[in-house]
């Protein structure tokens, strides 16, 4: 079994300043973690995505995330927020499902608000 | 060029009607998925299929029957629809084979079809 949890259901910054957005997980399995975002009334797009390579993994738009295992998480951060990272983002876990197919698990998502 | 396509964008219908969702990629992935998107941005995995096999099928009512033509194509079919059915449906798709240890490939997501049930 697998589950995600999004800390936070919104987040609200400043232009300018950092954005940090948490993500926990729970996984039986080594899983694969990754981030999504959706703009609005958008499908939803690849930031990032962490499989066991190096622990911080560089996305687009300059975020970035750190995987902790002892901490089992994997939360989202990028040094200067911009009013186009207005969205919605997702941390989702995948592991094997067996019989060689994966179930992703998505978090209930963030809403990241941004002021000018 | 659009990698995942679905049509239509919007869909606007009766309760008890039926209706059809298409969704077509172009990526070459041999697995296809659908997603229902509610309201508060939930999103929920309904169906998934490996080159035209059924994966998963989560708790979802009879009424919602996934057909893959062929592994380009995954449609979605909603019988009887009723006023909870309202909601955005996407289609995602990926390469899941070699099978890896970890937990695969990323998903690449259609525009969404936004149903909405009068």
């Amino acid at each position: 079994a697998q589950s995600v949890t999004q800390l936070d259901s919104h987040v609200s910054v400043s232009e300018g300043t950092p954005v940090l957005l948490r993500c926990n997980y729970s996984s039986s399995y080594s899983p694969s973690l990754f981030w999504y975002v959706q703009h609005p009334n958008k499908g939803l797009q690849l930031l990032l995505k962490y499989t066991s390579a190096a622990t911080l993994v560089k996305g687009i738009n300059g975020f970035e995330a750190e995987f902790k295992k002892s901490e089992t998480s994997f939360h989202l951060t990028k040094p200067s927020a911009h009013m186009s990272d207005a969205a919605e983002y997702f941390c989702v876990v995948s592991a094997p499902r067996g019989g060689g197919s994966y179930i992703p698990t998505f978090g209930r998502g963030t809403s990241l608000i941004v002021h000018p | 060029d659009t990698a995942v396509s679905q049509t239509p964008k919007y869909l606007v219908t009766q309760m008890g009607n039926d209706k059809s969702i298409k969704c077509e990629q172009n990526l070459g992935h041999d697995t296809m998925y659908w997603y229902k998107q509610d309201s508060k941005k939930f999103l929920k995995i309904m169906f998934s299929y490996n080159n035209k096999e059924l994966i998963i099928n989560e708790t979802v009512p009879n009424r919602f029957s996934p057909k893959s033509p062929d592994k380009a194509h995954l449609n979605l079919h909603i019988n009887s629809l009723e006023l909870g059915d309202s909601a955005v449906y996407f289609c995602a798709s990926s390469q899941d084979l070699p099978y890896r240890d970890d937990g695969g490939n990323e998903q690449f997501f259609g525009p969404g079809t936004r149903l909405t049930v009068l």
